[in-house]
C-alpha cells in the first residue's frame, strides 16, 4: 500500500458525460501527478500541482482540467467524455516540487470505462 | 522531448533463475533520473529501484539491480531469484528538470514455477 488513495475504483459513464475523480496524497506529500493508462498510448503524464498550484503540464486535453485543494487533495475532472477517454486514470504523490528530483509513489487508480 | 524504449514488450524466465529487462532513453539533459516501476495484474504501479543520473554506482534494491550505461543511454533492469510474485509489467520511466515524466511502453514479465 503506498498511501496515496483514488476514488471511485471503477466508474462507468455515457459519452458526453462529466465525471470527477478524486486523490488523496501521501500524508506529507504535496505534489499530486495525474496520469492516463489506456491500452494505445501507454502511460502519459498529465498534469502536476504542488501545494494547490499547478507546476507541469503534459499532455491534458482541454476537456479535461484538475486542481488541488487546501487540504492538498485532488480532483482530475473529465467533460464532454469521449469513447477513447476510456482509461485508467493513476494519481501519484511526492514530497517535493520537482518531478525530476522525487519519487512518485502511486495510487492503485480508478478504471473509467465510456459507453 | 524525451523517449523512452522497451524492446521486449513480453519475456518468461523459470522461477528461482535471473532476467534482464532492458531501456533505452533519449534526452539531452545532464542530470535526470530513471525509475523502474513494477504493475502486477493489481494494476498498481509499484516503484521497484531509481537511479540518480549523476551517479556512477549501480542502484541496487535487495534482488533488483540496475545497469546504468550514461553514455548508451541504456538503463536495463536485472531481477535474481525470480519469484513467483516478480510477474507483472515493467516500466521503465526518465524525468529531467523539465518536470516531465516519461514512460516506456512496458515489458511483460512471466515467471514460470
Amino acid at each position: 500500500d503506498s498511501g496515496v488513495t483514488q476514488t471511485p475504483k471503477h466508474l462507468i459513464t455515457a459519452t458526453g458525460q462529466r465525471v470527477t475523480l478524486r486523490c488523496s496524497p501521501r500524508s506529507g506529500d504535496l505534489s499530486v501527478y495525474w496520469y492516463q493508462q489506456s491500452l494505445d498510448q501507454g502511460l502519459q503524464f498529465l498534469i502536476q500541482y504542488y501545494n494547490g498550484e499547478e507546476r507541469a503540464k503534459g499532455n491534458i486535453l482541454e476537456r479535461f482540467s484538475a486542481q488541488q485543494f487546501p487540504d492538498l487533495h485532488s480532483e482530475l475532472n473529465l467533460s464532454s467524455l469521449e469513447l477513447g477517454d476510456s482509461a485508467l486514470y493513476f494519481c501519484a504523490s511526492s514530497v517535493g516540487s520537482g518531478v525530476w528530483r522525487d519519487t512518485q509513489y502511486f495510487g492503485p487508480g480508478t478504471r473509467l470505462t465510456v459507453l | 522531448a524525451q523517449t523512452v524504449t522497451q524492446s521486449q514488450p513480453e519475456m518468461s524466465v523459470q522461477e528461482a533463475e535471473t532476467v534482464t529487462l532492458s531501456c533505452t532513453y533519449d534526452t539531452s539533459e545532464n542530470n535526470y533520473y530513471l525509475f523502474w516501476y513494477k504493475q502486477p495484474p493489481s494494476r498498481q504501479m509499484i516503484l521497484v529501484i531509481r537511479q540518480e543520473a549523476y551517479k556512477q554506482q549501480n542502484a541496487t534494491e535487495n534482488r533488483f539491480s540496475v545497469n546504468f550505461q550514461k553514455a548508451a543511454k541504456s538503463f536495463s533492469l536485472k531481477i535474481s531469484d525470480s519469484q513467483l510474485g516478480d510477474t507483472a509489467m515493467y516500466f521503465c520511466a526518465v524525468t529531467n528538470t523539465g518536470n516531465q515524466f516519461y514512460f516506456g511502453t512496458g515489458t511483460s514479465l512471466t515467471v514460470i514455477p
